[in-house]
């Protein structure tokens, strides 16, 4: 069974990037069956999708996050990261990475996700 | 973007009720690619139901999707302790794909 884990800082500074990595086990992202994606939870609020890259490095981006978004992947390590940029603190939130079939964006693996806080 | 309204915003019921959860788009969903996730406090969503009405993998029969077009429901035909959670929608028909708002499902 698939398992995703999220890490990286838990605190940015507002103007700075933000950069998360996902580590997937139990199966490989260089399946081709998976779009790999990232979502994010404001505070108390509702789910928000940020974008998906699948293996061959093609991507998707949320055009309301575009403009400061990146995301890639390493195959040989398994991984997918996120980088968003110019941060503020309307990006505080928890940031899940998760699975979603090709042509069915729908979401079937979370990692536990991860808490990241915008703040001087 | 398609926008999806979710109601009510809370539930409250007591265990071995019925549950009955909407969800609306603001255009129509014509391809039925509406998904159903299950929150809990501290915890990633869980995928329910994907195709409006297909239950995902390990997910109880008391768990059903319905509906097409704009309009969707969740029903719970009777709520165990561990059902009182968040119930999110999200549909996959058009892009950026979006969740609803969400509708809490309270212990009565």
């Amino acid at each position: 069974q698939v398992q995703l884990q999220e890490s990286g800082p838990g605190l940015v500074k507002p103007s700075q990037t933000l950069s998360l990595t996902c580590s997937v086990s139990g199966g490989s992202i260089s399946s081709g069956l998976y779009y790999w994606s990232w979502i994010r939870q404001h505070p108390g609020k509702g789910l928000e999708y940020i974008g998906y890259i699948y293996y061959t490095g093609s991507t998707y981006y949320n055009p309301s996050l575009k403009s400061r978004l990146s995301i890639s992947v390493d195959t040989s390590k398994n991984q997918f990261s996120l980088k968003l940029s110019s941060v503020t603190a309307a990006d505080t939130a928890v940031y899940y990475c998760a699975r979603a079939r090709t042509g069915y964006v729908y979401f079937d693996s979370w990692g536990q996700g991860t808490l990241v806080t915008v703040s001087s | 973007e398609i926008v999806l309204t979710q109601s009510p915003g809370t539930l409250s019921l007591s265990p071995g009720e019925r549950a009955t959860l909407s969800c609306r788009a603001s255009q129509s969903l014509t391809t039925g690619y509406l998904a159903w996730y299950q929150q809990k406090p501290g915890q990633a969503p869980r995928l329910l139901i994907y195709g409006a009405s297909s239950r995902a993998t390990g997910i109880p029969d008391r768990f059903s999707g319905s509906g097409s077009g704009t309009d969707f429901s969740l029903t719970i035909s009777r709520l165990e302790p561990e059902d009182f959670a968040v119930y999110y929608c999200q549909q996959y028909g058009s892009s950026p794909w979006t969740f609803g708002q969400g509708t809490k499902v309270e212990i009565k």
